[in-house]
């Protein structure tokens, strides 16, 4: 499978800051990049999807000013959690992917915890 | 109704035993079927994808497609302490011009030895 890296794999802020979330495709070019959210013993429930070179469309419920998206190049894409507030402690994890969906390989998450 | 449903579990079985997880559907408009294995505190694992009805082998595990009961399956045989983990079921859909996938909530498997 593909090799996507995640940085940092956990981190703890204080509510208010603002915390970026690094996601690298390492051996392929990712076209589009899916960023999840996925809270305790719940199900991965998708927030966003950016393709490179474009703004991200975000799901329904998700704050576009809060959860910023950037995907400037084929294999980096981050995540910006603005003005974190304690219900935003989440594990993301990013996924990018080059043709079918089928081939959506996941990083190993970031666990933010927002105190 | 959700789109994807999937049992939550806990599931635990013996070392050796044939595994069994499940998950059902509502949207005719999925294309392709996977599953995914997360062990905690990680990442989703891809580990199977189909996109017709039938069967998929590969190695212990065995994928099934129902498309006309809208029902798929993963089988594990010879289960190992090792493949304990959280199973999630995915399926992809074409939505606003892109893939999406949609996802079960997972089946937590442990395998006691």
């Amino acid at each position: 499978g593909a090799v996507v890296s995640q940085h940092p794999s956990w981190v703890i802020c204080k509510s208010g800051t603002s915390v970026k979330i690094e996601c690298r495709s390492l051996d392929f070019q990712a076209t589009t990049m899916f960023w999840y959210r996925q809270f305790p013993k719940q199900s991965l429930m998708l927030m966003a999807t950016s393709n490179e070179g474009s703004k991200a469309t975000y799901e329904q419920g998700v704050e576009k000013d809060k959860f910023l998206i950037n995907h400037a190049s084929l294999t980096l894409s981050t995540l910006t959690v603005t003005s974190a507030h304690p219900e935003d402690s989440s594990f993301y994890i990013c996924s990018p992917s080059s043709t079918n969906s089928y081939e959506q390989y996941f990083g190993p998450g970031t666990r933010l915890t927002v105190t | 109704q959700k789109e994807v449903e999937q049992d939550p579990g806990p599931l635990s079985v013996p070392e050796g035993a044939i595994v069994s997880l499940n998950c059902t559907y509502s949207n005719s408009a999925f294309q392709y079927f996977m599953w995914y294995r997360q062990y905690s505190r990680k990442g989703p694992e891809l580990l199977m994808y189909t996109y017709s009805s039938g069967n998929k082998e590969d190695g212990r595990f065995t994928a099934q497609v129902d498309k006309s009961s809208k029902y798929i399956s993963l089988f594990i045989r010879d289960s190992q302490p090792s493949d304990s983990a959280t199973y999630l079921c995915a399926m992809s859909v074409t939505q606003g011009g892109s893939e999406k996938l949609v996802f079960g909530k997972g089946t937590k498997l442990t395998v006691n030895p």
